[in-house]
């Protein structure tokens, strides 16, 4: 079965520079949430969308924004990326807003 | 320079014992439950849910047990094997009125040893 694909899986960025994160949902899912998650930390829930709107916001710092598109994949933009900023963010997609299944994670370092 | 991360709690079980791994929430609202399993390097992965009309709710080796007077959850996995080894998440739903966003509670790492 399709899953959620994240692209890329790996980025390694400098200090105050922006970085751009994909979710593509699967085939037919409307819904994505986004997570980032530290070292050692629980996942952190950033921002959703449901049928391209915003539906839900959480610790989503103001350096970042997100969105979805017609075709329903999201993209997370991320400005000015500080050391801290270094983690896993993951997507979870679903159908009208139901229960996520995770993608494999974009593993991003800022050095 | 790099930042340290939290240890998380964990449990270590040897193969065929039973697991129990515990979980506290806060918000006396909550009413959807879900126990995760990460392993390294990769999302989490669905377990089991809750709903908070229900106490108690079995699935394949586990088995989710919802306190809703003390606000506590716990995730039993019965005859352990290896391939249990992971960070184990509960989860609560945020707001019921706009999806599934979840709140993460801290991790518990569970290690199966034969």
């Amino acid at each position: 079965a399709a899953g959620v694909i994240q692209s890329p899986r790996h980025l390694i960025k400098e200090k105050r520079e922006t970085a751009t994160l994909k979710c593509y949902p699967i085939p037919r899912h409307d819904t994505v949430y986004w997570y980032q998650q530290g070292p050692g930390q629980d996942p952190q829930f950033l921002i959703s969308f449901y049928e391209k709107m915003q539906s839900d916001k959480g610790s989503i710092p103001d350096r970042f924004s997100a969105q979805q598109f017609s075709d329903y994949h999201s993209e997370l933009n991320m400005s000015s990326l500080e050391l801290g900023d270094s983690a896993l963010y993951f997507c979870a997609s679903s159908l009208a807003l139901g229960q996520g299944v995770f993608g494999p994670g974009t593993r991003l370092t800022v050095l | 320079g790099e930042s340290v991360g939290l240890h998380l709690p964990t449990l270590s079980v040897q193969e065929g014992d039973n697991s129990i791994i515990n979980c506290a929430y806060s918000n006396s609202a909550s009413d959807y439950f879900i126990w995760y399993k990460q392993e390294s390097g990769k999302g989490p992965q669905f377990i089991i849910d809750i709903r908070s009309n229900m106490d108690k709710r079995q699935g394949q080796r586990v088995t989710v047990l919802l306190n809703k007077t003390v606000k506590h959850l716990s995730l039993q996995i019965a005859a352990t094997q290896p391939g249990d080894s992971a960070v184990y998440f509960c989860a609560e739903n945020r707001n019921s009125n706009s999806g599934y966003a979840l709140n993460f509670g801290k991790g518990t790492s569970l290690l199966v040893t034969p």
